[in-house]
């Protein structure tokens, strides 16, 4: 039972080049949520899912977007990345809405140059 | 707004003292509390949670927290920390059906 996995665990991106942040989970948990974090900021909420093929907006969704085609994945796409987008990025799950307990992976560090 | 807050961007303790982070909270109703943990370079794994029932929760690592509805908060608490405990630690919330808001984090250094 690996939990939630995410690749890469780097990467550096020249501005205005695209990527795709994968996000892969095995507990079949519904929700799934992506995280930016930055230092004194906590974490913010990009974008989040309540199963597969259902998405919406969290926090902060400008300039990503993100899919769920099936259960187990849901990746973050950054189209043309700028250096406002530098931070790191943490995927989570959880088995359900009301209990807000969230399984985090180990998370992206991203840096546009 | 819901949110929590947390006062103290970093803490120092010597190893074996005690250790309290506090986490505030602002809810309209009683809202569901977490305490995460963020070892460097790792995800966040979950400390503790608070739902309702005894105000006083056990969590994992020898860790504890305080619910105390009459000061909005929820403190975490350790008797002894040990050098392995330096880390960065979240406070989070959620309620009314609202996504989980976490904490700024407070950063706890351990020293001999």
């Amino acid at each position: 039972n690996a939990g939630v996995t995410q690749t890469p665990k780097f990467r550096i991106l020249k501005i205005g080049q695209s990527m795709t942040l994968q996000c892969t989970q095995d507990m079949n948990h519904n929700y799934m949520y992506w995280y930016r974090q930055d230092p004194g900021m906590g974490l913010k909420l990009i974008y989040y899912s309540v199963g597969a093929g259902i998405t919406d907006k969290g926090e902060v969704p400008n300039g990503y977007n993100v899919s769920r085609s099936t259960t187990e994945d849901f990746p973050l796409r950054l189209e043309l990345a700028a250096p406002s987008q530098t931070s790191v990025y943490f995927c989570a799950s959880s088995p359900v809405p009301t209990s807000y307990e969230q399984y985090f992976g180990p998370g992206t560090r991203l840096t546009v140059t | 707004a819901q949110s929590v807050t947390q006062p103290d961007i970093h803490i120092t303790v010597s190893e074996g003292a005690s250790l309290e982070l506090r986490c505030n909270y602002s809810y309209g109703a009683t809202p569901y509390l977490f305490w995460y943990v963020q070892s460097p370079g790792q995800g966040l794994q979950l400390l503790l949670k608070y739902f309702s029932g005894d105000t006083l929760v056990q969590g994992i690592k020898g860790f504890e927290a305080e619910f105390k509805r009459s000061q909005s908060s929820f403190n975490l608490r350790k008797p002894s920390v040990h050098w392995s405990d330096a880390a960065e630690y979240f406070c989070a919330g959620a309620g009314g059906y609202q996504k989980v808001t976490f904490g700024i984090g407070t950063k706890l250094q351990v020293i001999p």
